[in-house]
């Protein structure tokens, strides 16, 4: 595609419920990030994939979080159990190799009542 | 760990003034890129300029240049003939380029510049 598309673009959910956010990445880019920005803070990473591979998940914040590339695509990131404090701009990037530059999506601002 | 720090939670700019932002980092690499992102009211994440660590020379896009002072870890950007248009937020990120590192990018907390007409 000509960009990363996120979606949903806005998602209100119930603290408790699970959500599952996509992006669907730029055409042909093997590498995808997945970062959480807090309103007035920068962003924060979350996990990487190269391909499907997913060298680096070390920024997950809790066992509640995770994500899935498995076609080396289009990638999904899902919290399960939702709580308050998971409110926030969820961003995806993608780049064509793992040492290229990124491109970001316009986000998920997902709030959790 | 890397770090990433902006010291300036907002700076105001006349219109057609210069403007200059700051961001200092620390790192133990020896190679790796320094980026200016801008975020306007829509929230996209637009790239503004990056700058490859072993390259001494100053990356420049226009009217956005780098003062890149690798010893002192430091990377600020310059905003010429401010406009309208640049009032955003802008935020400084590192990446490594080390193999057997991640290739996280780290960001700063950001500044947001106001532009005066």
């Amino acid at each position: 595609g000509a960009g990363v598309s996120q979606s949903p673009r806005y998602k209100v959910t119930k603290r408790g419920q699970d959500v599952t956010l996509r992006c669907d990445p730029i055409s042909s880019h093997a590498t995808l990030y997945w970062y959480q920005q807090a309103l007035g803070q920068g962003p924060e990473f979350l996990t990487y994939f190269n391909y499907e591979a997913q060298p680096d998940k070390s920024g997950l914040p809790s066992d509640r979080f995770s994500a899935e590339r498995p076609e080396g695509s289009i990638s999904t990131l899902t919290i399960q159990r939702t709580e308050q404090r998971d409110s926030a701009m969820y961003r995806c990037a993608s780049s064509l190799l793992v040492n290229t530059e990124a491109f970001f999506g316009q986000g998920t601002r997902l709030t959790v009542v | 760990a890397q770090t990433v720090t902006q010291s300036q939670p907002e700076m105001s700019v006349q219109e057609a003034e210069t403007v200059t932002l700051s961001c200092t980092y620390d790192t133990s690499e020896s190679d790796y890129y320094l980026f200016w992102y801008k975020q306007p009211p829509s929230r996209q994440m637009i790239l503004v300029i990056r700058q490859e660590a072993y390259k001494q020379q100053n990356a420049t896009e226009n009217r956005f240049s780098v003062n890149f002072q690798k010893a002192a870890k430091s990377f600020s950007l310059k905003i010429s003939d401010s406009q309208l248009g640049d009032a955003a937020m802008y935020f400084c990120a590192y990446r490594s380029v080390n193999p057997s590192g991640t290739y996280k990018y780290i960001f700063g907390t950001g500044t947001r510049l106001k532009v005066l007409a």
